[in-house]
């Protein structure tokens, strides 16, 4: 248990939906990462928020939008949801600001399947 | 920008056989390497990770690494496999630059373990 949590575990809608994930990073990490993981793409790097303003950004598409709230937690926003976005989304965590050199704690990741 | 290639799509190995995990970089500076393993369901845990000093590195489940400068390589050994550890295994490299995606990863190796 990295100490990572996400919600929901699975989720399935519709094409042209809107869905909302949920990670909230161990207690005392300050940044917090989301990527994406499907098996034509790889593990793909979204976004990163440290204390709540975003960092650095990835392949993240501008239907897609994330937040860090004051008490750290994250969420993710995917909106006009088309097949290809049926991936496992990982969010990770970290220490301090620098994700290219702290360890970074994965969560177990949320499954979203788009119909 | 970083890279991370892993020339092994899928690599399959006896018990008690010895391991090695092929990962090659490429990055203008000072490498962060960091090897990642996931067991089917679950999230990404670190097994090591190389900043700097002994190019030998020690991870967690008996794992090793050893960074090589002149080949560009950070390659991941075992000496005796396991059937837990059949995974996918990642090796990912950081950056230190700002503007630079924090981790890469690349696109995984996976594991099988006979009997």
């Amino acid at each position: 248990d990295s100490g990572v949590t996400q919600t929901p575990k699975h989720l399935i809608t519709a094409t042209g939906q809107r869905v909302t994930l949920r990670c909230s990073p161990r207690s005392g990490d300050l940044s917090v990462y989301w990527y994406q993981q499907s098996l034509d793409q790889g593990l793909q790097f979204l976004i990163q928020y440290y204390n709540g303003e975003e960092r650095a950004k990835g392949n993240i598409l501008e239907r897609f939008s994330a937040q860090q709230f004051p008490d750290l937690h994250s969420e993710l926003n995917l909106s006009s949801l088309e097949l290809g976005d049926s991936a496992l989304y990982f969010c990770a965590s970290s220490v301090g600001a620098s994700g290219g050199t702290d360890t970074q704690y994965f969560g177990p990741g949320t499954r979203l399947t788009v119909l | 920008a970083q890279s991370v290639t892993q020339p092994d799509i899928h690599i399959t190995v006896s018990e008690g056989a010895s391991l090695e995990l092929r990962c090659n970089y490429s990055y203008g500076a000072t490498p962060y390497l960091f090897w990642y393993v996931q067991s089917p369901g679950q999230g990404l845990q670190l097994l090591l990770k190389y900043f700097s000093g002994d190019t030998l590195v020690q991870g967690i489940k008996g794992f090793e690494a050893e960074f090589k400068r002149s080949q560009s390589s950070f390659n991941l050994r075992k000496p005796s496999v396991h059937w837990s550890d059949a995974a996918e295994y990642f090796c990912a490299v950081g950056a230190v630059m700002r503007g630079n995606t924090p981790l890469v990863f690349g696109k995984g190796t996976r594991l099988s373990v006979i009997a």
